[in-house]
């Protein structure tokens, strides 16, 4: 099976901290994604990458960055943690190799509040 | 650019009722399409996807999803509710590299 692990399931930072959410995947996945879930807003992509050292803006990526030094690792970095970032962010890792097919697997989430 | 929206951000049903969950999708090119469900402070898990290879699609825990290309739809169904499939369902439309989700139903179940 699958394993994607995320560091934290809860975590309280205050405004101005800098804060690493980390996720490790076992499967030797080409890509990882970061998502934030917010109620009604479905799930956002921050960020992805289809290669070590490789990252992609996707459709939120302001106030965020992103660190793949390692194929099974992919960190989600907040530089200045401000409290409209408080939400629940997801993990997630795919094969990239069955093309359009592919399933994305996803880690438990990570419950992030700012103070 | 694709697209998914999904009708009804809740949704309840009695249990053994007819589950039934709307996705309409929007994509210029052939959609490969997804069904994911989350439990309660859980991460998301695939509960079927359609890849062309037939139109009605057999998932988990007894859910199937039909393909309809003349309706852009592609709605989750359960014959008999039960209290455990309650829990939040997203509809997805994959891209090249990008998933797009839809904003998800909550189904309660009722006993």
């Amino acid at each position: 099976d699958v394993k994607v692990t995320q560091s934290s399931r809860y975590l309280v930072k205050r405004t101005g901290e800098k804060v690493f959410l980390e996720c490790v995947q076992d499967m030797d996945h080409e890509n990882m994604f970061w998502y934030r879930q917010d109620p009604g807003l479905g799930l956002r992509l921050i960020y992805f990458s289809y290669d070590v050292k490789m990252k992609e803006k996707g459709d939120i990526p302001e106030g965020y960055s992103v660190s793949r030094e390692k194929k099974e690792r992919f960190s989600l970095i907040l530089e200045s943690a401000s409290t409209n970032q408080t939400s629940m962010y997801l993990c997630a890792s795919s094969s990239g190799g069955d093309g359009y097919q592919e399933t994305q697997y996803f880690g438990p989430g990570t419950r992030l509040l700012v103070l | 650019a694709q697209s998914v929206t999904q009708l009804g951000s809740h949704v309840s049903v009695s249990e053994g009722a007819l589950v039934l969950l709307r996705c309409n999708y929007s994509s210029s090119v052939p959609p490969y399409l997804f069904w994911y469900v989350q439990y309660p402070n859980q991460g998301l898990q695939l509960l079927l996807k359609y890849t062309s290879a037939a139109t009605l699609v057999k998932g988990i825990n007894g859910f199937e999803a039909e393909f309809k290309k003349s309706e852009t739809s592609f709605h989750l169904t359960k014959p008999s509710a039960h209290m455990s499939d309650a829990a939040e369902y997203f509809c997805a439309v994959k891209g090249t590299y990008k998933y797009i989700f839809g904003t998800g139903t909550r189904l309660k179940v009722l006993a």
